[in-house]
């Protein structure tokens, strides 16, 4: 079983409306969960981090965690072409790893 | 500006070549990572390193070696034992002594194998 699991997409949502992307994952001992944006031929870019059960938003951007489900969801609202990217969800990895494990990511389209 | 540099943008290698990627961060970061990303994929675990002079495998280290010899430089080689090498790396770090690891990008090497 993969550690971390996304939706590949493409998800294609109009300008205006909420994209919805979705993230389970494995280990129920996960603290910390972080989202990224990564935009064709460039680097991932943190966009959001949560820890605690329930809803973090930052702007046009809301994270929810439920740690009982195993599953992360990044909301964003307003959608704009510019949105369009793919999402990498990130959870650390094994005890005493400090590096992250990546989903595979969702590809955002946001149509005008 | 603080920041991740890596270089070059773009590495061309041929077979039986070494090649060595350049990361350099300027934050003050104690860790540092080396990833790989496969086209339509997510980024796999070569090394990182949590001090100088220290560093661990990742998922994926075989065919690469690094060192950290310097709080601001992670160099990754790859060797000619990585049988396919061609990929997108990316150079990320962190703080350590935080409890939620936030790790930040450099703008990443692409490396074609000729």
């Amino acid at each position: 079983q993969k550690e971390v699991e996304q939706n590949s997409g493409p998800l294609s949502v109009p300008e205006g409306a909420i994209a919805s992307l979705n993230c389970t994952y494995s280990d129920r001992g996960s603290q910390s969960f972080f989202w990224y944006r990564q935009y064709s031929g460039k680097s991932p870019e943190l966009i959001m981090f949560i820890y605690s059960n329930g809803d973090k938003e930052d702007g046009r951007f809301t994270a929810q965690l439920n740690k009982a489900s195993q599953y992360v969801s990044l909301l964003i609202r307003d959608s704009q072409p510019s949105d369009s990217a793919t999402y990498l969800c990130a959870v650390p990895g094994a005890p005493g790893r400090r590096a992250l494990t990546f989903g595979s990511g969702t590809r955002l389209q946001v149509q005008p | 500006d603080g920041g991740i540099t890596q270089s070059p943008k773009y590495l061309f290698r041929k077979e039986g070549q070494n090649v060595t990627l350049s990361c350099e961060q300027n934050l003050n970061h104690d860790a540092m990572y080396w990833y790989r990303q496969d086209p339509g994929q997510g980024l796999r675990l070569i090394y990182y390193s949590q001090i100088v002079n220290d560093f661990q495998k990742g998922d994926i280290a075989e065919g690469y070696s690094v060192s950290r010899e310097k709080k601001e430089s992670f160099p990754l080689t790859v060797t000619s034992a990585q049988k396919n090498p061609t990929a997108f790396y990316l150079c990320a770090s962190s703080m350590e002594g935080r409890v939620y690891n936030e790790q930040f990008f450099g703008p990443g090497t692409r490396l074609t194998v000729l």
